[in-house]
């Protein structure tokens, strides 16, 4: 049971690069969320879904988009790295939205803009 | 809005030492609470819960009680090992109010390292 898997696991970008963090859950989820963890700043929401189909704006969402177009896949583009998005990518999931239900979160993708 | 407050790290302890670290929170009516583990390289996983007042929840030797009366959710475990070393996030969330109840907030973690 690979649960939640997040590639890739390291990546570096020059200012203004784009790329695409693929999250993948096996565990038929219908939540999925994107974090991002930062030292001293525990995690903050970027976006998150409630459903296939559906995105919605976190905390810090400037500078990310999201897509849903698969229950199993939420994709957080990048379309012009900044030094600012520099940080660990926490991918989570979680089978419904209510106050019991726990997130499984992937293992991270360490992302450096120079 | 809602938040949570936890200690500061890093703490320090000698293998079987009494673990505590301590978590408040701000939020309106009743929320779900969560501690969660980081271990190096790892995504986070939840450790505990418990989802309403009195409410102890417990895992792996770990125990937090939630406290309706300080707004509290301390982590206590009796006697560490060096295999806890790990970061520790306590979360909370909140009750269905506009369909919001089903993002996270957390804590800015407690680094936990265990000497032999």
């Amino acid at each position: 049971n690979a649960g939640v898997t997040q590639t890739p696991k390291f990546r570096v970008l020059k200012t203004g690069q784009s790329m695409t963090l693929l999250c993948a859950q096996d565990m038929n989820h219908e939540y999925m969320y994107w974090y991002r963890q930062d030292p001293g700043m525990g995690l903050r929401l970027i976006h998150y879904s409630v459903g296939e189909g559906t995105t919605a704006k976190g905390e810090v969402p400037d500078g990310y988009n999201v897509s849903r177009l698969k229950k199993q896949n939420f994709l957080l583009g990048l379309e012009s790295a900044a030094p600012s998005q520099t940080s660990v990518y926490f991918c989570a999931s979680s089978r419904q939205g209510g106050q019991s239900s726990p997130l499984h979160f992937g293992n991270g993708t360490r992302l450096t803009v120079t | 809005g809602d938040s949570v407050t936890q200690m500061e790290g890093p703490v320090t302890l000698s293998e079987e030492a009494f673990l505590t670290i301590n978590c408040t929170y701000t939020a309106t009516g009743y929320p779900s609470l969560f501690w969660y583990v980081q271990y190096p390289g790892e995504g986070l996983q939840l450790l505990l819960k418990a989802t309403k007042a009195d409410d102890k929840g417990s895992n792996k030797g770990f125990e937090a009680t939630y406290r309706k009366e300080t707004t509290s959710f301390h982590l206590e475990k009796g006697s560490v090992q060096v295999s806890d070393s790990a970061v520790y996030f306590c979360a909370l969330r909140p009750l269905n109010s506009g369909g919001s109840n089903y993002k996270l907030t957390f804590g800015k973690g407690t680094l936990l390292t265990v000497n032999p």
